[in-house]
């Protein structure tokens, strides 16, 4: 079974500040995670994911995440926040595309707040 | 890329009716698709499974009687919410699960009154 834990439901930082958000995982599989941002009201849009090939990796709008399994995290990175970065992100996890254990298990969510 | 359209985006019913929410892939075949329920400020919940041509795989606590779904095609999954109460409004996303990607519907924001 896959789950996943995401440390602070609310972070905040100031525009221009070093974005963290943190993802810690369990899985009984090797895992491929995900994360993803969420504006209100809206669907869910992909930074990144790691499917098991390079353990850092860069998404769009300058997010980058390394996977490092000695830590079970995939923790979330961009070192320059904009105003525009506040929304909800989520750290999600599966055991592949394909078999038993394609599921998308999602974590709690955090919060990021930008401030000027 | 490969699109997921959801439909409704937004219902309003009232209490002891039934809505069906309908997710659709566009230009490719999805043989499992996903639903999700998401409660205000909170995550995503993954209801079921739906896999072409089968029943259901619902999660643990979901009531398969209450949340009908069926996916007769491969290009469509549909979510029966059925008579629906107050406690049910919830956002609902749909994902389809292609070679290498979960793509995500646009949510469908279910109001009972």
């Amino acid at each position: 079974a896959q789950s996943v834990t995401q440390l602070g439901s609310h972070v905040s930082v100031s525009e221009g500040a070093l974005v963290l958000l943190r993802c810690n995982y369990s899985s009984s599989v090797p895992p491929y995670l995900f994360w993803y941002v969420q504006y209100p009201n809206q669907g869910l849009q992909l930074l990144l994911k790691y499917t098991s090939a390079a353990t850092l990796v860069k998404g769009i709008n300058g997010f980058e995440a390394e996977f490092k399994k000695s830590e079970t995290s995939f923790h979330l990175t961009k070192p320059s926040a904009h105003m525009s970065d506040a929304a909800e992100y989520f750290c999600a996890v599966s055991g592949g595309f394909s078999g038993g254990y394609n599921k998308l298990i999602f974590g709690a969510g955090t919060r990021l707040a930008v401030h000027p | 890329g490969a699109v997921v359209s959801q439909h409704p985006s937004w219902v309003i019913c009232k209490s002891g009716t039934s809505v069906k929410i309908e997710c659709r892939s566009l230009d490719f075949q999805a043989t499992t698709m996903f639903w999700y329920r998401q409660f205000p400020k909170q995550s995503l919940m993954l209801m079921a499974t739906s896999n072409e041509g089968s029943k259901a795989t619902y999660e643990q606590g979901v009531e398969k009687d209450k949340f009908l779904i069926n996916h007769a095609s491969l290009t469509l999954s549909t979510l029966t919410v059925t008579s629906a109460h107050p406690e049910d409004s919830s956002f609902y996303i749909c994902s389809a699960l292609l070679p290498g990607a979960y793509t995500f519907g646009s949510g469908t924001r279910l109001t009972v009154v």
